[in-house]
């Protein structure tokens, strides 16, 4: 089901700089719908790290950081840490898809 | 403080119907729509559908048209997921979450600020 596409899986030491695309289509990202991006870490509820392509939430460290260009769209974690280990999902609009949204494939971080 | 709190985890049997729930507090739950989010096992999200609570109007994502049905009674605060007849594969967390406005230029522009804790449903024989 899922139009946006995510790599698998990114991994980076401690410190290190990571980015996580999700790539969409003219129907979606492309289309002007903005992307959000959540964080799930192991056995709990997905949590909103970046909403509008680049804004983040009063909590969410300023090391998560967004943005948006054509049909794609990128978070990039800087200075990670071992907590950021867990599951990343991009999630915008399909103009296809009657009014519903659509998550990425998602991607696992690995802090090694 | 805004709290989605769903109800307990279910196991079932095939064929078997099924509602969950998920109650809103700490806001005026009519101004903001509810949206089913279903993460099968080591899976990733897929978004069911949504429902506005002040009206109960709803739609669903075309993978999960007349599979489910979402409702809500907002004198209650609580949103619900429904099935009639289930399937092994229906085996899965569900999530609630409220869909939030924000000031944007793009379209539509809302995004989940809040979710419930999931849901597990497990369908066996």
């Amino acid at each position: 089901q899922s139009v946006l596409t995510q790599p698998p899986s990114v991994s980076g030491a401690p410190g290190q700089r990571v980015t996580i695309s999700c790539i969409g289509s003219s129907s979606n990202i492309g289309a002007g719908y903005d992307v959000h991006w959540y964080q799930q870490l192991p056995g709990t509820a997905p949590k909103v790290l970046i909403y509008g392509n680049k804004f983040r939430p009063s909590g969410v460290p300023d090391r998560f950081s967004g943005s948006k260009s054509g049909t794609s769209a990128s978070l990039a974690i800087t200075g990670l840490q071992a907590e950021d280990e867990a599951d990343y999902f991009c999630q915008s609009y399909d103009r296809s898809l009657s009014g519903s949204g659509v998550f990425g494939t998602g991607t696992k971080v690995t802090v090694l | 403080e805004v709290q989605l709190v769903q109800s307990g985890a279910e196991v079932k049997k095939p064929g078997e119907s099924l509602r969950i729930s998920c109650k809103g507090s700490g806001y005026s739950f009519s101004t903001y729509w509810i949206t089913w989010v279903r993460q099968m096992p080591g899976k990733g999200l897929e978004w069911m559908g949504s429902i506005d609570p002040s009206d109960s109007k709803s739609n669903y994502s075309p993978s999960f048209q007349g599979h489910v049905t979402i409702s809500a009674d907002k004198s209650i605060s609580t949103a619900y997921l429904q099935w009639s007849s289930l399937k092994a594969s229906d085996t899965a967390i569900y999530y609630c979450a409220r869909l939030m406005y924000y000031d944007s230029s793009g379209y539509y522009p809302y995004f989940f600020d809040k979710w419930g804790q999931g849901t597990l449903v497990t369908v066996s024989s």
